[in-house]
């Protein structure tokens, strides 16, 4: 089945950096990748996302690409701010229409 | 805006009692999924129902746990007899179809067995 891995599990940036999480795949069949962000003791909430058929994405501040070749997308937070600490979870997709998460990115964005 | 809705919030129970959780997904969205999430760790699928039937629920402990969804609506999950291992939060999360569709989640139910 798919297995996804997400680096950093911990990030620290000064306010008006930014942040960038990586994720990798195993399934090459997987078409589907979501990002979602996570506040403590709250729901995930999905922030963007990508298709197979697309490298990059970008909305506002935030943007996903896709390398389906190496099988790795990455979140990229421009000019962060302290509302944006939170848990960030990516997700993929498969065949199997599973959507299986990475085990989260701890940002934190120092003022 | 529709969201998924899930009770109790919260809910302590001791060990080898049962409890249960509700989902009842956005309308119209005929996929519904259960996820366990253990503090710290990204979440794991439990059990995923299209309308009616389950679809997987390979990763379901079936010798505690059981889901249903009987009129392709809302679901429940239960665990008989839950154990000390089983504090986690139990989120449901709902979509339109399988077909590359966005998953939206409920707010999640806390579980504390003590």
């Amino acid at each position: 089945g798919e297995n996804v891995e997400q680096h950093p599990s911990t990030l620290s940036v000064q306010e008006g950096d930014s942040a960038v999480i990586k994720c990798t795949y195993s399934d090459s069949a997987s078409n589907y990748f979501p990002w979602y962000k996570q506040e403590l003791g709250k729901r995930p909430q999905l922030i963007i996302d990508i298709r197979s058929n697309v490298g990059e994405k970008k909305d506002q501040r935030i943007a996903v690409t896709l390398n389906k070749t190496a099988k790795h997308f990455s979140l990229h937070i421009t000019e962060t701010q302290p509302e944006d600490s939170a848990v960030y979870f990516c997700a993929a997709r498969g065949l199997g229409q599973n959507f299986v998460f990475g085990p989260g990115t701890r940002l934190s964005v120092l003022p | 805006e529709a969201e998924v809705a899930q009770s109790p919030r919260y809910k302590i129970t001791e060990k080898s009692q049962a409890v249960a959780f509700w989902c009842d997904p956005i309308s119209g969205h005929a996929t519904l999924y259960w996820y366990r999430q253990i503090l710290g760790q990204g979440p794991e699928l439990l059990v995923q129902f299209q309308d009616e039937s389950v679809v997987d629920d390979s990763q379901l402990p079936k010798d505690r746990f059981s889901a249903e969804r009987l009129k392709g609506v809302d679901s429940t999950l239960k665990i008989q007899p839950a154990e000390l291992g089983d504090s986690a939060m139990y989120l449901c999360a709902s979509s339109l179809g399988t077909a590359g569709n966005t998953i939206y989640f409920g707010e999640g139910s806390w579980l504390t067995v003590v």
